[in-house]
C-alpha cells in the first residue's frame, strides 16, 4: 500500500541552520512526490514538487528511489519558514498525504 | 477570484444531529476533494470527484456523504456526527489529476461533536 512517513512531529532550528525535513515513502511503481505546506493563518498551499526539480524558497527535495526518500532541504532556516510541512504522494488521481512535520525557527 | 471557499469556518454538534459542509471553486477545476486534518494523522482523504458528475470514496468515508453538485460545487455531508468526526475538514480542487496539477486548499471548518 502507498504510505508516506514523516517521523518528526516536531523540528526545532535557529535561524541561520540548516534544515532538513524527512519524509519516507512506499509506493510500488514511479512515484510522484510534493511538500505542502500551510503557515499561520494562511491555507496549505503547494510549495514544490520532484517533476519540476525546482527551488522554491531557498527550499529543495531529491527524490532517492534506492532509500525511498524525499527529505526536504534548505541550507540557512529563516523565521519566516516556520509552518506545518507535508509530504504527499499522488496514488492515482488522489495525494495520500504524511502525518506532517510542524518546523519552529528560533530567533 | 476567491478560489476555494468553504462555509462554515466553525460549527459545533451535538452526537446525532447532521449538518452539510459547501465547498465552492471558481477556478473551473475539474476535481475536488474533502481530507480531514486531525493531529498526528495528517490530511486524510473522505470523499472526492474527479469530475462533474463522479465521486469516489477515499481513504476514511463511513460516517460521510457527498455530492457534487455542479462543476464548482462540492458539499460534504455528516448524517448523524459522532464525536470522531471532530476535525479540521478542508476542501481542495485541482484542474486535473493529483499527479500534475496541484491542489488549491480553502481555508477549511473546524468542527467539533460533543
Amino acid at each position: 500500500a502507498q504510505r508516506v512517513t514523516q517521523p518528526e512531529k516536531l523540528l526545532s532550528v535557529f535561524k541561520g541552520a540548516p534544515v532538513e525535513l524527512k519524509c519516507n515513502y512506499s509506493y510500488s511503481g514511479s512515484p510522484e512526490l510534493f511538500w505542502y505546506v500551510q503557515y499561520s493563518r494562511q491555507r496549505l498551499q503547494l510549495l514544490l514538487r520532484h517533476i519540476s526539480r525546482e527551488s522554491i524558497k531557498g527550499f529543495t527535495a531529491d527524490l532517492n528511489k534506492g532509500e525511498t526518500s524525499f527529505h526536504l532541504k534548505k541550507p540557512f532556516a529563516q523565521e519566516e519558514d516556520s509552518a506545518m510541512y507535508y509530504c504527499a504522494l499522488t496514488k492515482g488521481n488522489k495525494l495520500v498525504f504524511g502525518a506532517g512535520t510542524i518546523l519552529r525557527v528560533k530567533s | 477570484n476567491a478560489g476555494v471557499t468553504q462555509t462554515p469556518k466553525f460549527q459545533v454538534l451535538k452526537t446525532g444531529q447532521s449538518m452539510t459542509l459547501q465547498c465552492a471553486q471558481d477556478m473551473n477545476h475539474n476535481s475536488m476533494y474533502w481530507y480531514r486534518q486531525d493531529p498526528g494523522m495528517g490530511l486524510r482523504l473522505i470523499y472526492y470527484s474527479a469530475s462533474e458528475g463522479t465521486t469516489d470514496k477515499g481513504e476514511v468515508p463511513n460516517g460521510y456523504n457527498v455530492s457534487r453538485l455542479n462543476k464548482r460545487e462540492f458539499s460534504l455531508r455528516l448524517e448523524s456526527a459522532a464525536p470522531s468526526q471532530t476535525s479540521v475538514y478542508f476542501c481542495a480542487s485541482s484542474e486535473g489529476g493529483t499527479g500534475l496539477s496541484p491542489l488549491h486548499f480553502g481555508n477549511g471548518t473546524r468542527l467539533t461533536v460533543t
